[in-house]
């Protein structure tokens, strides 16, 4: 069974522009979270969705940040304008609806954003 | 979610069993005891989690206390690649899933 795969690895764009990252969860996942850690500090929730929904989006910052689940598939993270403050490891998750390891998550290998 | 406390590092000697403890004292009786770890460049990996009855799977053991205000998660031979931030969490384990609260963590060296 493919794990959790995250697009890009790496991400270095300059200050004011916009980058898109996607996250492909493991296959059957309705549960899907995006986590980031900036530097230094400890990891920090975005948003989970529920298939297509969001279900809770408290974590996230800002209104820069915009992230979509259409089909309840894969999702994507789209910052912009990206700023400094941005710049971290941002990182994917998902679980399945039900049974016994429902609250089990699974990360991706996260992408390491850089913004100059 | 209830608060948590770890020493921030440690160190164990390869082949040795690690033992890396945590506090939650105020632990509700609905909540159970996570652990997940991050080795450096990768994502957080799931490890082990129970309630009140010690847990073992192939990769680690859980130890909680009978008054459940602490734990003990156990490496029982750790090798070099067990080197990682390990982060032990309490919460809710319910039928509506939800995100995880990542502290600090302890940093476990394994030294050859």
């Amino acid at each position: 069974e493919a794990g959790v795969t995250q697009f890009p690895s790496h991400s270095v764009i300059e200050k004011g522009q916009t980058v898109t990252l996607r996250c492909d969860p493991i296959s059957g996942h309705d549960n899907l979270y995006w986590y980031r850690r900036v530097m230094g500090k400890e990891i920090k929730f975005l948003l989970h969705f529920v298939k297509e929904s969001k279900q809770d989006e408290s974590g996230m910052p800002n209104n820069r940040f915009l992230a979509e689940r259409t089909g309840g598939t894969y999702s994507t993270l789209k910052v912009q304008p990206a700023e400094l403050e941005d710049s971290g490891v941002y990182f994917c998750a998902s679980s399945p609806i039900a049974g016994v390891h429902t609250d089990t998550q699974y990360f991706g290998p996260g992408t390491r954003l850089t913004v100059l | 979610d209830a608060k948590t406390t770890q020493p921030p590092s440690m160190d164990c000697a390869e082949g040795r069993a690690a033992n890396l403890p945590c506090n939650h004292s105020t632990i509700s009786g609905n909540e159970y005891v996570y652990w997940y770890r991050q080795i450096h460049s990768q994502g957080p990996q799931y490890i082990i989690h129970g309630l009140k009855n010690n847990e073992t799977n192939e990769m680690a053991s859980l130890i909680i206390t009978e008054d459940r205000k602490s734990s003990t998660l156990i490496l029982p031979h750790a090798t070099l690649r067990d080197t990682a931030v390990y982060y032990c969490i309490v919460r809710v384990s319910s039928g509506s899933a939800r995100q995880l609260t990542f502290g600090s963590g302890t940093q476990l060296t394994v030294l050859p």
